[in-house]
């Protein structure tokens, strides 16, 4: 079986644009979760799906970033108005349901914002 | 509040040699605990858990204890290979499983 895929796995922007990134779950994983590791740093969190609405969004850092799981399954982060800082290496997850149940994580995308 | 504070590396070891990798954590109620490990060039894999006081999570020679009383869950494996060349981060899932408090990640390279 699949695991958890992501695209693209890098991304070249200029500050200032926009840009999403997507998430493909497990098949059958209800919780999604979308981290952001910086170098050199553990993974931290940034928004967590059940189903589809957004049950802790606690995480994003401003209002330049956004997510969406409309159907339940695939997810995109959208960061508007990219800042160098935005710079990151994206992870996406996914767990059966989230109750403490084990995360399986996405390759990732590699964002540069130049 | 929740978080887990991790042995700093980079940690270099020769083969054979035993491995103890630090963590400690900061949680409310009962946490489950986690080591995931990250290979070059890879996303990040679950190695073990542990989701109560006492229980030991094990995989592939590697081993860590759930301990409430010292709030720790070191990672431990006797004898390295250099396959294991990676990096380590501890991580917790609080009461609610909205989302895991990473370690910082500690560097591991084995030497021939």
């Amino acid at each position: 079986g699949a695991g958890v895929s992501q695209t693209p796995s890098n991304k070249v922007t200029e500050k200032g644009k926009y840009v999403e990134l997507r998430c493909d779950p497990i098949s059958g994983h209800t919780a999604l979760y979308w981290y952001r590791q910086s170098l050199g740093q553990g993974p931290e969190f940034l928004i967590y799906f059940q189903g589809t609405g957004a049950a802790d969004d606690s995480g994003l850092p401003n209002d330049r970033f956004f997510a969406v799981r409309p159907e339940g399954s695939v997810s995109t982060l959208k960061i508007q108005r990219t800042e160098r800082g935005d710079s990151a290496v994206y992870l996406c997850a996914s767990s059966l349901n989230p109750d403490q149940e084990t995360q399986y994580f996405g390759p990732g995308t590699r964002l540069l914002v130049l | 509040g929740n978080s887990v504070t991790q042995m700093e590396g980079p940690v270099t070891l020769s083969e054979e040699a035993f491995l103890t990798i630090n963590c400690t954590y900061t949680a409310t109620g009962y946490p489950s605990l986690f080591w995931y490990v990250q290979y070059p060039g890879e996303g990040l894999q679950l190695l073990l858990k542990a989701t109560k006081a006492d229980d030991k999570g094990s995989n592939k020679g590697f081993e860590a204890t759930y301990r409430k009383e010292t709030t720790s869950f070191h990672l431990e494996k006797g004898s390295v290979q250099v396959s294991d060349s990676a990096v380590y981060f501890c991580a917790l899932s609080d009461n609610t499983g909205n989302q895991f408090y990473f370690g910082t990640g500690t560097s591991l390279t084995v030497i021939p």
